[in-house]
C-alpha cells in the first residue's frame, strides 16, 4: 500500500479494558507520529519516534498511555484501563524524516470509543 | 502551549464563490500548513508556506504567510462542491518541526 495504514478502524471498548492501536506508516519514512482528534477539534499531538527511538512523548496525556515501534516500522499505541474521556480519534502520520520540508502524511485513523 | 486560531468556524457558500479563512497565533510561526480534512480521512497537505510573506498557489488555492509571522490566509478561488471539508492551518510547536499544533479548523460546505 502506497498510504499510511491504521487498525481497527474502529474500537468500540469497555471501560477499564486494554487496547492496542497499530499504525503501518510509509515505507522508509523514518519519522511516526501519534495525534489524537477530538470531534470539532484539530489533531493533538501525542508522541513521536524516529526510527524505534520514542524522542519525545510530552503529549501523552498520562501514565495509561504508551506507545512502541521497536523495529523502527510498525507502531502500536497502548492505552492500558480505557476511560471514557479516552474516546476520540486516534491518528498516525509518517515523514521521509523531521523537519520543516518533510510533509507528514496522515492515516485514516482509528475511531476509538470507551463504553 | 501556543494555539492556533482559526476564522470563520465554518461557511456555507454557493459553488463558484471565493472563500477566504485564516488562522492567528500569539506566538511567531516560522512554518504554516495548511491541510484539508475529506469526511472519513486524515489531513491532507494543501500548501506549505516557510518564508514571512511568501504567497504560494496551489490551483485555485492561494496562501499567504503574514509579515508579523503571527497569521496566515487561505483563499480558494470558484469553489466546487469537491471543496468540501475542513480546513486546518498548523505550525511547528518547536524548532525541530518534529511536532505540529493545529488550529480548530473552517469548515467548509459548497452548495451545488
Amino acid at each position: 500500500g502506497a498510504g499510511v495504514s491504521q487498525s481497527p478502524r474502529y474500537k468500540v471498548t469497555k471501560r477499564g479494558q486494554d487496547v492496542a492501536l497499530r499504525c503501518d506508516p510509509i515505507s522508509g519514512h523514518v519519522s511516526l507520529y501519534w495525534y489524537r482528534q477530538a470531534l470539532g477539534q484539530g489533531p493533538e499531538f501525542l508522541t513521536y519516534f524516529n526510527y524505534e527511538a520514542q524522542q519525545d512523548k510530552s503529549g501523552l496525556p498520562n501514565d495509561r498511555f504508551s506507545a512502541e515501534r521497536p523495529e523502527g516500522s510498525i507502531s502500536t499505541l497502548t492505552i492500558q484501563r480505557t476511560e471514557q474521556r479516552d474516546s476520540a480519534m486516534y491518528r498516525c502520520a509518517s515523514s521521509l524524516r523531521q523537519g520543516p520540508y518533510n510533509e507528514q502524511f496522515f492515516g485514516p485513523g482509528t475511531r476509538l470509543t470507551v463504553l | 502551549g501556543q494555539q492556533l486560531n482559526q476564522s470563520p468556524q465554518s461557511m456555507f457558500i454557493q459553488e463558484g464563490e471565493d472563500v477566504s479563512m485564516n488562522c492567528t497565533s500569539s506566538s511567531i510561526f516560522n512554518t504554516w500548513l495548511w491541510y484539508k480534512q475529506d469526511p472519513g480521512e486524515g489531513p491532507v497537505l494543501l500548501i506549505a508556506l516557510h518564508k514571512a510573506g511568501e504567497l504560494t498557489s496551489n490551483g485555485r488555492l492561494t496562501a499567504q504567510f503574514g509579515i508579523t509571522r503571527k497569521d496566515s490566509f487561505l483563499n480558494i478561488s470558484a469553489s466546487i462542491p469537491s471543496d468540501v471539508g475542513i480546513y486546518f492551518c498548523a505550525g511547528p510547536l518547536n524548532s525541530g518541526y518534529s511536532t505540529l499544533t493545529f488550529g480548530k479548523g473552517t469548515m467548509l460546505l459548497v452548495s451545488p
